[in-house]
């Protein structure tokens, strides 16, 4: 089992719409998540922390389940601009990540 | 924040050879990683570069193959040696920055690397 786990995509979803990603970890004693982004070509870059309690930042709001072990990030209002591939990432051990393999969105006119 | 910088940005290189990646950031940071990210695939630790320690590496990597320097805090290469068609990858050097309450990784551009 892969200590990260994304579902691919790709999610093609039209302008406006709500999209959500769902992320699941293996190691239960990761403290600390993230969800980055990636456009083509382009490295990884951060998008937001994960907190416990939950956060929003404008359209994307994200949430943890450390009883699941699940991380998830909500899109509203989606942009073309939005197109990329978002990365769900862990913190192993000190500050070392580990990377999911990414979901990739396409945000279509 | 922190600004980091790679060379080169891209090169085509015959197998059997080498390649010396170079990293460097605007502040002085503690620890640096070295990522490789295959061809559709995401990024995996290749080893953590400490200043004035040998590097740590992952699972599944060894120095060498991919030998590391770090001669100071803000500088770091690592080296792709004995290049085989299977090393075609992006190598990202990345950095930790923590302050006030908040932490983020951030990420050199990447090194494009073919090898034929």
């Amino acid at each position: 089992r892969k200590e990260v786990e994304q579902d691919p995509g790709p999610f093609n979803v039209p302008e406006g719409a709500t999209v959500a990603f769902n992320c699941t970890y293996s190691n239960s004693a990761s403290q600390s998540f993230f969800w980055y982004r990636q456009d083509c070509r382009k490295e990884p870059k951060l998008l937001m922390s994960v907190y416990s309690s939950g956060n929003e930042d404008g359209r994307f709001t994200a949430q943890l389940n450390r009883a699941s072990q699940y991380i998830s990030l909500l899109i509203r209002d989606s942009k073309l601009s939005d197109s990329a591939t978002y990365l769900c990432v862990v913190n192993k051990a000190g500050n070392m990540l580990t990377f999911g393999g990414g979901t990739r969105l396409m945000v279509k006119p | 924040s922190a600004v980091i910088s790679q060379k080169p940005s891209r090169d085509i290189c015959q197998r059997g050879t080498s390649l010396t990646i170079q990293c460097q950031v605007d502040s002085q940071v503690t620890m640096m990683f070295w990522y490789r990210q295959q061809p559709g695939q995401s990024l995996t630790l290749i080893a953590t570069a400490n200043q004035g320690s040998e590097a740590t590496y992952e699972s599944g990597f060894v120095i060498d193959k991919f030998p590391i320097s770090r001669p100071n805090l803000t500088f770091s290469t690592l080296t792709v040696s004995n290049m085989s068609p299977e090393d075609s990858s992006i190598y990202l050097c990345s950095v930790f920055l923590s302050g006030q309450g908040s932490y983020e990784q951030y990420f050199g551009p990447g090194t494009r690397l073919t090898v034929t």
